[in-house]
């Protein structure tokens, strides 16, 4: 079965500390993605990633980065947490097959709440 | 950006009715996608309909597909207390090569009651 893993589940930050958001997939995507979700404003894509050390912005990139060293992590980091990024974040991931892109698999969410 | 937009927001049915979600979007697209999301979970993918396709069935799901009105619509027939969840529509927009970066919609709650 397509897994994609999120580190924490939940996490309280303070305003200013520097956090990472893990995120591992098994099935060997090329494509990483993360997303943001907030009540009435759906899913914002952050940043994506379609290959190892490769990356692009997304819609919301500002306060975020993000780090693929290998294949099967992709990594989102805050680089000094505000409360404005109180949120869930989303990773997902996909095939850049022809037959396999279409569809993306979604971990299960980290709730991030800074104080 | 966003560019599916749901309609309704939210949706209260009996079980065994069925229910209706339509999503609107802008720009061209090579194929639009419906996922769904329990409360608090991640989203789990649907069904997809590729642009040259007009319906799709899978079980108790069927989407539709207008290209000149761009519009889709997903419908969940006699439906169960389980389908409980937030639907959200997702466009593949023409242009975005291998990537499979989806532009996801707002979603409709669709509340199903026993």
């Amino acid at each position: 079965d397509v897994k994609v893993t999120q580190s924490s589940r939940y996490l309280v930050k303070r305003t200013g500390e520097k956090v990472f958001l893990e995120c591992v997939q098994d099935m060997d995507h090329e494509n990483m993605f993360w997303y943001r979700q907030d009540p009435g404003l759906g899913l914002r894509l952050i940043y994506f990633s379609y290959d190892v050390k490769m990356k692009e912005k997304g819609d919301i990139p500002e306060g975020y980065s993000v780090s693929r060293e290998k294949k099967e992590r992709f990594s989102l980091i805050l680089e000094s947490a505000s409360t404005n990024q109180t949120s869930m974040y989303l990773c997902a991931s996909s095939s850049s097959s022809t037959g396999g892109r279409d569809t993306i698999y979604f971990g299960e969410g980290s709730w991030l709440t800074v104080v | 950006s966003q560019q599916g937009e749901e309609d309704p927001q939210a949706l209260s049915i009996q079980e065994g009715e069925n229910a209706t979600m339509n999503c609107s979007y802008k720009t061209s697209i090579n194929n639009l996608q419906w996922y769904r999301q329990n409360s608090g979970r991640g989203l789990v993918h649907l069904i997809l309909i590729r642009s040259n396709e007009r319906e799709k069935h899978s079980g108790r799901l069927r989407v539709t597909l207008d290209t000149s009105k761009k519009s889709s619509s997903l419908l969940i027939t006699a439906s169960r207390a389980a389908d409980t969840a937030s639907y959200f529509c997702a466009t593949g927009p023409k242009g975005s090569g291998n990537t499979g970066k989806l532009i996801f919609g707002q979603g409709t709650t669709l509340q199903v009651k026993p």
